[in-house]
């Protein structure tokens, strides 16, 4: 079956750094997505790695490594608006986003 | 602007009676889907249109109906059938290409809570 594991909740301090992991085992990778979700909104768009290697946004980065079925959200400069859920998603052979549970991102002063 | 938008953003329904949830998106895009988020797990797949006048079963289709008619519009009809139905769902959609240079990334509307009472 297809499969993308996140850490559940993860706590940081503000100004700090912070790393989120996602592994995944999935039929088929044509990319994989990271997005932010506060609570009772809608996902939205953070990044998206299809090559293996780091891509960087302003305060974020996302890396990917094909062959070991990893990624990782790296935020830096932490501040309390990051105070979210951050949701992993790999699209598939077929195209279809299969998601990960999502983690928690708790930030404290 | 474009966008998506669903209605409403809350939505009470007694047990036995069906309820649709409206979506309609701006951005011309072709696909278009429905997702059920529960508390502590992913977006489930319900269903998803590539064009109009098409769509298929996601990973939990049943108890769910969708129709698309218009390119922007992509109801969802809970029916009586399901048996759990009170959760957050979310419509998204997708610009056109599926590889390539285009990222295809989901843009997702503002969702509805259902409650069943």
């Amino acid at each position: 079956g297809q499969n993308i594991d996140q850490p559940t909740e993860m706590t940081a301090t503000e100004g700090a750094i912070v790393q989120i992991n996602c592994t995944y085992q999935t039929s088929g990778f044509n990319g994989l997505f990271w997005y932010q979700q506060h609570a009772g909104e809608a996902p939205t768009f953070l990044s998206y790695n299809v090559l293996d290697g780091l891509e960087e946004k302003g305060r974020f980065s996302s890396f990917l490594s094909r062959s070991k079925g990893y990624s990782y959200l790296l935020l830096k400069e932490l501040q309390m608006k990051d105070s979210a859920s951050y949701l992993c998603a790999v699209m598939d052979s077929n195209y279809q986003l299969i998601w990960g549970a999502g983690t928690k991102l708790i930030i404290k002063p | 602007d474009g966008g998506i938008t669903q209605s409403p953003k809350y939505l009470f329904r007694k047990e036995g009676q069906n309820v649709t949830l409206s979506c309609e998106q701006n951005l011309n895009h072709d696909a278009m889907y429905w997702y059920r988020q529960d508390p502590g797990q992913g977006l489930r797949l319900i269903y998803y249109s590539q064009i109009v006048n098409d769509f298929q079963k996601g990973d939990i289709a049943e108890g769910y109906s969708v129709s698309r008619e218009k390119k922007e519009s992509f109801p969802l009809t809970v029916t009586s059938a399901q048996k759990n139905p009170t959760a957050f769902y979310l419509c998204a959609s997708t610009p056109p290409g599926i590889a390539g240079d285009t990222i295809n990334e989901q843009f997702f509307g503002p969702g509805t809570r259902l409650t069943v009472l």
